[in-house]
């Protein structure tokens, strides 16, 4: 069974930084199978990429997924007040869908 | 407008049952692969079970393995999870889930609806 550890579990930055979120697999993972959500307080969670890289329909453009094996990466580009969430990677396997721990973004 | 609304949360006693449903409205329910996953307070989101398009398939979580079964019925476009012998840990916002049909992951979320345990 696949573990996803995600880092840092919380990020602090300012509205226009650029965030790093780390999620990184117990195993090498199949790159088709790695997703990343965003869940904000009283909201459903919110599919933001799947396939490693691929956003969702209505991800904007400062989102960007990427890595491979066992590391991968969402990227925040220009922070916005809006982006205030937490932040899931997931992979879809036997144990169909396992989420991460999550990272916590704030703004300053 | 492609939409997923839970029911049925509530409060219930260590040891009781709940039923949760979640009616699908704007796609062709019966085609698509169904989860459940919850939220306790101050966790993470826990896939808890899932279930094929036909019924077929269907996976637990070992957490509620035994105590909670998943259902749908494609002719009122909606999903089930009964759920037995709750338990203090069981408390949390359940979500329903859509499974993609191109790729590997959950594209259409329900709000939730809160399952709350305690004597």
């Amino acid at each position: 069974e696949i573990v996803l550890t995600q880092s840092p579990g919380t990020l602090s930055l300012s509205p226009g930084d650029s965030a790093t979120l780390s999620c990184r697999a117990s195993q090498s993972v199949i790159s088709s199978y790695l997703a990343w959500y965003q869940h904000k307080p009283g909201q459903a969670p919110r599919l933001l990429i799947y396939s490693t890289s691929s956003r969702a329909t209505a991800t904007p453009d400062r989102f960007s997924g990427s890595g491979s094996g066992t590391d991968f990466t969402l990227t925040i580009s220009r922070l916005e007040p809006e982006d205030v969430a937490v932040y899931y990677c997931q992979h879809y396997g036997s144990s169909l869908f396992t989420f991460g721990p999550g990272t916590k973004v704030d703004i300053k | 407008e492609v939409q997923l609304v839970e029911a049925g949360g509530g409060l219930v006693r260590p040891g009781g049952s709940l039923r949760l449903s979640c009616a699908a409205s704007g796609f062709l329910f019966s085609t698509y692969n169904m989860n459940w996953v919850r939220q306790a307070p101050g966790k993470g989101l826990e896939w808890i079970s899932y279930i094929r398009s036909g019924s077929i398939g269907i996976s637990y979580a070992d957490s509620v393995k035994g105590r909670f079964t998943i259902s749908r019925d494609n002719a009122k476009n909606s999903l089930y999870l009964q759920m037995n012998s709750l338990r203090d840990e069981d408390t949390a916002v359940y979500y329903c889930a859509r499974e993609s049909q191109t790729f590997y992951a959950a594209d259409v979320w329900g709000q939730g609806t809160t399952v709350t345990v305690s004597s």
